[in-house]
């Protein structure tokens, strides 16, 4: 298996610009997890999927961040406008399970590094 | 949700065995203890998951008191390539709202 692809790995953009970053979970699971690191907060869990439902977003810093999962391939974390505090490396993460549940490794993409200038 | 305490950062050397204790004095019964290593410029990995007692596997080994609350990661003998962040995290496995906190983790820097 490929692992989870997120695209693009780095984005550079200015302030006020919509950023569209995307992630392809493994094949087969059911959960995926979008989370936000910085150097000062460490890593954040922004909101997570189970079976293509949001059931956790109370991480999502504010309405400028949105998510979407369309289907069992696909997500995006949309960030509208953006702004220079959204600067920081976006993981995007899936597993089997979801969390409490057996099986419920998660297993974390590259990353997308953004800047917003 | 169970709160985690661990060390920001931590030194050693080639060939030494570091113990990395976290404490998590909130721990509920249904919690598990994880742990995830971070090299730079990629995502976490996971390393080690218990209950109590201990655990080992091909790359660590996990020590839990019979209190729960604390643990620690054992890595024997590091190399220069076990340097990475190291997360302790504490989940609920009793529900599927449950969800993880990563917080800042422990560098681990070792040298030559």
């Amino acid at each position: 298996d490929a692992g989870v692809i997120q695209s693009p790995r780095h984005e550079v953009t200015e302030m006020g610009q919509e950023v569209t970053l995307r992630c392809k979970p493994i094949s087969g699971h059911n959960s995926l997890f979008w989370y936000r690191q910085t150097m000062m907060r460490g890593l954040e869990l922004l909101i997570y999927f189970n079976n293509n439902v949001p059931i956790d977003d109370s991480g999502m810093p504010e309405d400028r961040f949105s998510a979407k999962m369309p289907n069992a391939s696909f997500s995006t974390l949309k960030i509208q406008p953006s702004e220079p505090r959204d600067s920081a490396v976006y993981f995007c993460a899936s597993s089997l399970a979801p969390p409490g549940a057996p099986a419920d490794t998660q297993y974390f993409g590259p990353g997308t590094r953004l800047t917003v200038l | 949700l169970a709160k985690t305490t661990q060390p920001i950062s931590m030194d050693s050397y080639e060939g030494q065995e570091v113990n990395i204790t976290c404490s998590h004095n909130n721990i509920a019964t249904n919690d598990y203890i994880t742990w995830y290593q971070q090299f730079p410029s990629q995502g976490p990995r996971f390393i080690i998951q218990g209950y109590k007692t201990k655990v080992t596997n091909e790359v660590a080994s996990l020590f839990i008191p019979a209190d729960r609350k604390s643990s620690t990661l054992s890595l024997p003998r590091v190399s220069l390539s076990d340097t990475a962040v190291y997360y302790c995290l504490v989940g609920d496995r009793g529900s599927t709202l449950g969800r993880l906190y990563f917080g800042r983790g422990t560098q681990l820097t070792v040298w030559p």
